[in-house]
């Protein structure tokens, strides 16, 4: 099973609402990652989690607060978002920070930000 | 910090010919190379993973090399059929142990039937 899975597939949120972007992977991988792409636009590292703990944070804003409750297992905490927020959210997993193999993404989550 | 080029920004070809996509990258320090598809609207599919240590990899119609010295990779496509029309990202993984990867813009395929 090389499969990550995200949802919802597609989210639309008020300003003021709270909502939560999911990712899941069953390979066993140890670092998970979240990357948001504008349209037409390539993917952008936003967080890397190694052994559920956060590693990199690419001085995303604290409205995204990300959360790995286990090893399978990547949420994305939404708050107070912008319109300029609207994006594909791309989650992928790979087997370990220290082991440079490759990276296996989701299919994303379709965020609008009305 | 790592930049990742794509040249061409766009292609369109009859079907049936063999093309080649570009992808140069500023710091030769990286740990791998990956190529990836994505078709409009999702996400992205993992085609090919080049190694540092690695000079090529083959799949299918697919053969991926890399000069790491200078800062480049190529992806060949082998007798293109409109099924391949997608956009092909080429990303790096630089440096250290804690790095995602860096992508570069995209070159957008068309295979014209």
């Amino acid at each position: 099973d090389t499969e990550v899975t995200q949802t919802p597939k597609h989210l639309v949120m008020g300003m003021t609402n709270k909502k939560s972007l999911k990712c899941e992977q069953h390979m066993g991988h140890r670092a998970m990652y979240w990357y948001k792409q504008k349209a037409k636009k390539p993917p952008e590292l936003m967080f890397v989690y190694s052994y559920e703990k956060l590693s990199i944070n690419e001085s995303v804003p604290s409205r995204f607060s990300p959360e790995c409750p286990n090893s399978s297992l990547l949420n994305l905490h939404l708050h107070a978002l912008q319109p300029e927020d609207s994006a594909l959210y791309l989650c992928a997993s790979s087997r370990g920070l220290a082991d440079p193999r490759e990276q296996y993404f989701g299919p994303g989550t379709r965020l609008t930000v009305t | 910090k790592q930049e990742v080029t794509q040249i061409p920004a766009a292609l369109s070809v009859p079907e049936g010919e063999n093309l080649v996509l570009n992808c140069s990258f500023t710091d030769s320090a990286i740990y791998n190379l990956q190529w990836f598809r994505q078709d409009p609207g999702k996400g992205l599919t993992s085609l090919l993973l080049i190694q540092s240590s690695q000079r090529e990899q083959t799949s299918g119609r697919l053969n991926a090399s890399l000069d790491k010295s200078s800062g480049r990779s190529t992806l060949y496509i082998a007798a293109s059929q409109p099924g391949d029309s997608a956009t092909y990202l080429c990303a790096v993984r630089s440096g250290g142990g804690a790095d995602g990867l860096t992508f570069g813009k995209g070159t957008h395929l068309i295979i014209q039937p």
